[in-house]
This record gives C-alpha cells, structure tokens and sequence, in this order.
C-alpha cells in the first residue's frame, strides 16, 4: 500500500512550457484534489474531483487542467509555465469528500524560470 | 480572502514550555481539522474536531473547536523538539452551495521548539 505517490519530485521549467504532474493512490478513494502551497500562504485548492470523470475548480484554477479517468489517477497539466507557478504542489486524496483525513503526497517542487 | 486565520505565523520556544496556536474565522465551519507538516513532506492529520464545544486529547496536544464553531485552538504542554514544524488548521464550511465539502487552510503556523 503505497498510499499517494507523485511524480516527478523535482522540476525545472522555462516560461511557456508545458507539463504534467502525475498523481496516484491505491486506496480506492473518491475524492482527490490538488493543493499549491507557498511561503506563508498556506494550501491553496487547484482542482479537485469526487469521482472518476468529474471534476471541478478550487480557488486558484487558472492556468492548470486535470482530468479523472481512472479512480487511481489524478495528473494536474500546466499548459504554459509562468513564473507565478514555481511554488510546492501536493495532491491529496481521501475515500470521500467532507471531514474525512486527507492523505497528502510528498509533494513536487516546481520552478519556473 | 483567507477564510481562517492563524496565530501566531512562528513561534519559537524552548523545551518544556506550553503554547498554544489559534486558527479564527469569522465563518460557521461544520468541522475543523490540524495537520502537521514536517520539511520536505505533506501535512499529516493529527485531529478532527466536528462538534461545538468539543475537546480532544492527543498525548500532550490538546485540541479546541468553538462553541460557535468559528474558532479552534491547539495546546501544547511541555514541548519537545520533536514537536517541531509546521501546524496547520483547516476547515469545512456549513453552507456554501457547490463549494459544500471542500476543506480550507490557513496559513499555518510555524512552531520550533530548541533543546
């Protein structure tokens, strides 16, 4: 049981360029989401879903798509890297949504130069 | 707009020594939570707090929610090094339309406890 896995942990990109972060839980659960934290704000929600084929926008969507084909995966595009996006980001996920525990991933760090 | 606030953003004590971090909204939330996050990981859950008034006991970590259910607090008694790291509130609101269910979180509060 490998809990939540993200991939890759590190990464470095220029301005304008595209990728995706991978995020996987073998825990069977419903619900996953997407969490930026910088220095001194905190976690802020991308995007989350509550089911395969569903998702929705948290508070700072702009500049990021997910999709959920798959209960186990939950991968967060940037579709052109500014430098406002060099920040942590943590996928979570929890079996459904409300006050459940949230397992964290260990996080991918994210510069944009 | 931060939905919940914390105090203090740092705090730094030595060994032994009691504090106590406050998460404060101006919202009803239908539960609260503390995370704690170490450097380099993600947070872990360390409580779930649901009812007004509740409290609950970890150990030495003592966990407040409200009796409005606007507020919460965590008490430490006699700290140790290892209590080191991040301390993190979050929250559900009661009635927020589509938005009902997701969870909130303040800034954090950053504690280090010296030997």
């Amino acid at each position: 049981n490998a809990g939540v896995t993200q991939t890759p942990k590190f990464q470095v990109l220029k301005t304008g360029q595209s990728m995706t972060l991978q995020c996987a839980q073998d825990m069977n659960h419903e619900y996953m989401s997407w969490y930026r934290q910088d220095p001194g704000m905190g976690l802020r929600l991308i995007h989350y879903s509550v089911g395969a084929g569903i998702t929705d926008q948290g508070e700072v969507p702009n500049g990021y798509n997910v999709s959920r084909s798959t209960t186990e995966d939950f991968p967060l595009r940037l579709l052109s890297a500014a430098p406002s996006q060099t920040s942590v980001y943590f996928c979570a996920s929890s079996r459904k949504r409300g006050p459940e525990t949230q397992y964290f991933g260990p996080g991918t760090r994210l510069l944009v130069l | 707009t931060q939905l919940l606030e914390q105090s203090p953003q740092f705090l730094s004590i030595q060994e032994g020594e009691n504090l106590t971090v406050y998460c404060n909204s101006s919202s009803v939330f239908s539960s609260l939570q503390w995370y704690r996050q170490e450097p380099g990981e993600g947070p872990v859950l360390l409580v779930t707090v649901v009812t007004g008034g509740e409290v609950k006991k970890l150990k030495r970590l003592t966990f407040q929610f409200g009796d409005a259910r606007k507020d919460s607090s965590l008490h430490i008694t006699a700290a140790q090094p290892g209590d080191t790291g991040l301390y993190l509130c979050a929250g559900i609101l009661t009635d927020r339309g589509s938005t009902l269910g997701r969870l909130y979180f303040g800034r954090g509060t950053q504690l280090t406890v010296w030997p």
